[in-house]
């Protein structure tokens, strides 16, 4: 079954820019999906990042969407984050997700769900 | 931004115990309404969809229900591997966003 695992530094500088890979592996296409980040500070609750689809659109958290870019690689399966001028408020672990249209809410929508994450990787800012 | 609101923030209970987590919308979400269940280490596990459907897998003493503002994760019959934490998270539109978390502890 489909498995993604996330990849990068686990340690950034404040002021640089966080870059995290996500390589969607378990065959399959990474087409006609929701690719999400998600993130979550130690003992804290989840903060959604902001999505692509395959197509190229993104949909971002405007709390982050002056710092944030994701992007997509379907011919290597992966999608990425970059966030950057990181501080300490950024130290947290960042999950990759799929959003996938689960069952039809409507004629016209779907339910979505985040229904496989990677294991997570926690990146640090710190000097 | 929706802002999703849950309550408790955490609950002791036994196993075999019946509880319920409830989450409250800032605005109306439809039915546009997942649960979510995180175990320390582990990444969040989906569980229910659309307020009620249960993810495929997931079993069936967990249950989902509400519309509009209102929902509630009921758990039958506690199981020792339930204790965990419990979040929701609202599908209506963009940017997603979670409830704080209810973390159901062993009594």
């Amino acid at each position: 079954q489909v498995q993604l695992q996330e990849s990068g530094p686990g340690l950034v500088k404040p002021s640089e820019t966080l870059s995290l890979t996500c390589t969607v592996s378990g065959g399959g296409s990474i087409s006609n999906y929701y690719w999400s980040w998600i993130r979550q500070p130690a003992g804290k609750g989840l903060e959604w990042i902001g999505r692509i689809y395959t197509n190229g659109n993104t949909n971002y958290n405007p709390s982050l969407k002056s710092r944030v870019t994701i992007s997509v690689d379907t011919s290597k399966t992966q999608f990425s984050l970059k966030l950057s001028s990181v501080t300490a408020a950024d130290t947290a672990t960042y999950y990759c997700a799929r959003e996938y249209g689960l069952g039809m809410a409507t004629t016209q929508y779907y339910y979505y769900g985040m229904d496989v994450w990677g294991q997570g990787t926690t990146v640090t800012v710190s000097s | 931004d929706i802002q999703m609101t849950q309550s408790p923030s955490s609950l002791s209970a036994s196993v075999g115990d019946r509880v319920t987590i409830t989450c409250r919308a800032s605005q109306s979400i439809s039915t546009y309404l997942n649960w979510y269940q995180e175990k320390p280490g582990k990444a969040p596990k989906l569980l229910i969809y659309g307020a009620s459907s249960l993810q495929s897998g997931v079993p069936s003493r967990f249950r989902g229900s509400g519309s509009g503002t209102d929902f509630t994760l009921t758990i039958s019959s506690l199981q020792p591997e339930d204790f965990a934490t419990y979040y929701c998270q609202h599908s209506y539109n963009t940017p997603r966003t979670f409830g704080q978390g209810t973390k159901l502890e062993i009594k």
